[in-house]
C-alpha cells in the first residue's frame, strides 16, 4: 500500500516570498504520478502541478515548481513570488500508473495549510 | 478538462436520516471515485464505482452505510445512510483522471449532521 506524508500542518509567509512545502511517500511501485492539489475555502480541489515518476526533469508551472527526488521518495512544492490567492490547503497525492491508461484512485497526504500574509 | 457538477453543495441533516449526493460528469468516464474529508483532515477514498457493477469499497466503509449507484457513464450517486454526527464531513466525487491522469473533482458537499 502507498502512503503519503506531509510533515508541515501549517505554514505562513509574507506575500512575494518563496515557500516550500514538503512531501514524502512510500511505495513499491516504479511507475506512478505525483500531484499537488490546492483546496481553497471554496472546497474545490484544484490541480497545481503533476510529476510523472519516469521523468527526471522536475515539473514547472509558472510560479510553481517541484523538487522530485525519486530515490529519496520526496516531492516538495516550491511557490515563488507568493500571492494572497495562494492561501489554501495543499495536498500531495500519489497515483499508480497503469500500462493501459485508466482511472486510478489518489492517495493523499494530510495536507498543509498555507497562509500568505499581506 | 472534465467538469463535474456535484449537488447539494451543503446540507444540514437530522441524525438517523439519509442524504443522497449526486455527481454529473460532462463526459463519459469509466470509473468514479467517492472521497470523504472529515473536518480538518485529508481525503480518504470511500469507494470506486464502475458502471454496471457493484462498487468496490475501501476498508472501513460498507455498502449498507454508503450505497452507491452508477446507472451510466456520466452519473453517480452516494447515499449516506442512517446518519450520525460522526458523518459530518465534506464528500467529494472524482473522475479519477482517465486517460489524462489528472483527476477532476466535484465542488464537494459539506454535510452537517445534528
Amino acid at each position: 500500500a502507498q502512503t503519503v506524508t506531509q510533515s508541515q500542518p501549517e505554514m505562513s509567509v509574507q506575500e512575494a516570498e518563496t515557500v516550500t512545502l514538503s512531501c514524502t511517500y512510500d511505495t513499491s511501485e516504479n511507475n506512478y504520478y505525483l500531484f499537488w492539489y490546492k483546496q481553497p475555502p471554496s472546497r474545490q480541489m484544484i490541480l497545481v502541478i503533476r510529476q510523472e515518476a519516469y521523468k527526471q526533469q522536475n515539473a514547472t508551472e509558472n510560479r510553481f515548481s517541484v523538487n522530485f527526488q525519486k530515490a529519496a521518495k520526496s516531492f516538495s512544492l516550491k511557490i515563488s513570488d507568493s500571492q494572497l490567492g495562494d492561501t489554501a490547503m495543499y495536498f500531495c497525492a500519489f497515483m499508480k500508473r497503469q500500462r493501459i491508461q485508466g482511472a486510478q484512485k489518489l492517495v493523499f497526504g494530510q495536507g498543509t495549510r498555507l497562509t500568505i500574509n499581506p | 478538462s472534465a467538469v463535474i457538477s456535484q449537488k447539494p453543495s451543503r446540507d444540514i441533516c437530522q441524525r438517523g436520516t439519509s442524504l443522497t449526493i449526486q455527481c454529473q460528469v460532462d463526459s463519459q468516464v469509466t470509473m468514479m471515485f467517492w472521497y470523504r474529508q472529515q473536518p480538518g483532515q485529508s481525503l480518504t477514498l470511500i469507494a470506486t464505482a464502475n458502471q454496471g457493477s457493484e462498487a468496490t469499497y475501501e476498508s472501513g466503509f460498507v455498502i449498507d452505510k454508503f450505497p452507491i449507484s452508477r446507472p451510466n457513464l456520466t452519473f453517480s450517486t452516494l447515499t449516506v445512510s442512517n446518519m450520525s454526527p460522526e458523518d459530518s464531513s465534506i464528500y467529494l466525487c472524482s473522475d479519477g483522471g482517465g486517460m489524462n491522469t489528472e483527476a477532476f473533482f466535484g465542488q464537494g458537499t459539506r454535510l452537517t449532521v445534528v
